[in-house]
């Protein structure tokens, strides 16, 4: 079945550098891959997405780009500020199949 | 609020009894999925259901798991004869089948077995 690897699983950063968190997956034919945050005590919110047929995607301060070659995807987050101190998962639906694998998290703090 | 929502938010209890949860998903979303997350892992995948119909299962779910989803409306996990290793929060989610991917989770219930 579908492998989802997710890295690294805590990370540290100032207020106002820049964060990555990378996921690797197994399944050449999977075609969709989501990032999620996790707040305290809420359940996961998709903050952006990406189809194959694009490398990179951008959201304001939020990016996600995809090495299909390679089998991963990164999530790129600029200019941190506290309120994105989460936990963040990628998410990968394998092919043929319309449930998702999650990642094992990556518990993000910016320090002020 | 136009949300996911589940109820109850936190249920505790012993070892043995049966629980049921309630999750009512964003009104037009067709496809709805139960997944567990334990501390410190991802969302795990337990089963979803297409309108009434529920298309898959988990391999790793115990038979003491069921799930409903009458009217292609709201959802109900129910667990028999609860174990202490069943401590997971339980996190509901939907999605419209038109958009297909974008996942809509609740806040979960947090379940503890004592």
């Amino acid at each position: 079945g579908e492998n989802v690897e997710q890295h690294p699983s805590t990370l540290s950063v100032q207020e106002g550098d820049s964060a990555v968190i990378k996921c690797t997956y197994s399944d050449s034919a999977s075609n969709y891959f989501p990032w999620y945050k996790q707040e305290l005590g809420k359940g996961p919110q998709l903050i952006i997405d990406i189809r194959s047929n694009v490398g990179e995607k951008k959201d304001q301060r939020i990016a996600v780009t995809l090495n299909k070659t390679a089998k991963h995807f990164s999530l790129h987050i600029t200019e941190t500020q506290p309120e994105d101190s989460a936990v963040y998962f990628c998410a990968v639906p394998p092919s043929g199949t319309y449930k998702y694998i999650f990642g094992t998290g990556t518990r993000l703090k910016v320090l002020a | 609020d136009t949300g996911v929502s589940q109820d109850p938010r936190h249920k505790i209890t012993k070892r043995g009894q049966n629980v049921t949860f309630r999750c009512d998903p964003i009104s037009e979303h067709n496809r709805l999925y139960w997944y567990r997350q334990t501390l410190g892992q991802g969302p795990e995948f337990l089963t979803y259901f297409q309108n009434e119909a529920q298309l898959e299962k988990s391999r790793l779910l115990s038979d003491r798991f069921s799930a409903e989803r009458p009217k292609g409306s709201f959802s109900t996990l129910e667990i028999q004869r609860t174990e202490q290793g069943d401590s997971a929060m339980y996190l509901c989610a939907s999605t419209l089948t038109a958009t297909n991917e974008k996942l809509f989770f609740g806040s979960g219930t947090q379940l503890s077995v004592l």
